[in-house]
């Protein structure tokens, strides 16, 4: 059974530090991983997506994937109130015809000014 | 310009009723989604149709049943709603189907109300 594993939080950062979201799955044939974020009563946007093992930066966010270990993290840095979101961890695992993704149940992340 | 739109965006109706959700991308994309968000915020997979074929179709109650009249467009039938289909439905869309890379788009949601 496909499963992604997120802590619900919610998780309280101070605006200026870094805020890490993780993940963890349950799928080895899962191929690559998308990090989205979702303000309350709005659809998820994409923040990054990541299918090699080790690190992705992009501007203030960094993706980092260890397949051994089966888990996926989100770093913000500099994280802004504006931060303050659910952050949704999502695995797609390909082969043989379309997948949809597979969603963990997301953190509630909180940035204090 | 909207990339996946969805009408309407909210809709209130009573159990038993039959009601449609209509999905719309002009993003060019080949595969299209129908996402389900529950109370507590749990997004799972529907529906996906590529090039006018349903291609996976997860546990879902057969009253439920997408309608593709192009690959623009994925509608949702609903028939005889029930109290539990009360949700927030998210349309998406993507280049193709189970590439690595392919990023899916989520249209702004239809929020389903079932007296």
């Amino acid at each position: 059974q496909k499963e992604v594993e997120q802590n619900s939080g919610p998780l309280s950062v101070p605006e200026g530090a870094i805020a890490s979201l993780n993940c963890t799955y349950s799928d080895r044939g899962s191929q690559s991983f998308f990090w989205y974020r979702q303000y309350s009563g709005k659809s998820p946007e994409l923040i990054m997506f990541i299918y090699s093992n080790g690190d992705k930066e992009d501007g203030r966010f960094t993706a980092q994937l260890n397949k051994a270990s089966q888990y996926v993290s989100l770093l913000i840095r500099d994280s802004q109130p504006s931060d303050s979101a659910t952050y949704l961890c999502a695995a797609l695992i390909s082969g043989g015809g379309a997948d949809g993704l597979t969603f963990g149940k997301g953190t509630h992340l909180i940035i204090q000014p | 310009d909207t990339a996946v739109s969805q009408t309407p965006k909210y809709l209130v109706t009573q159990m038993g009723n039959d009601k449609s959700i209509k999905c719309e991308q002009n993003l060019g994309h080949d595969t299209m989604y129908w996402y389900k968000q529950d109370s507590k915020k749990f997004l799972k997979i529907m529906f996906s149709y590529n090039n006018k074929e349903l291609i996976i179709n997860e546990t879902v109650p057969n009253r439920f049943s997408p309608k593709s009249p192009d690959k623009a467009h994925l509608n949702l039938h609903i028939n005889s709603l029930e109290l539990g289909d009360s949700a927030v439905y998210f349309c998406a869309s993507s280049v193709t189907s189970g590439v690595s890379t392919d990023t899916q788009y989520f249209g702004p949601g239809t929020r389903l109300t079932v007296l």
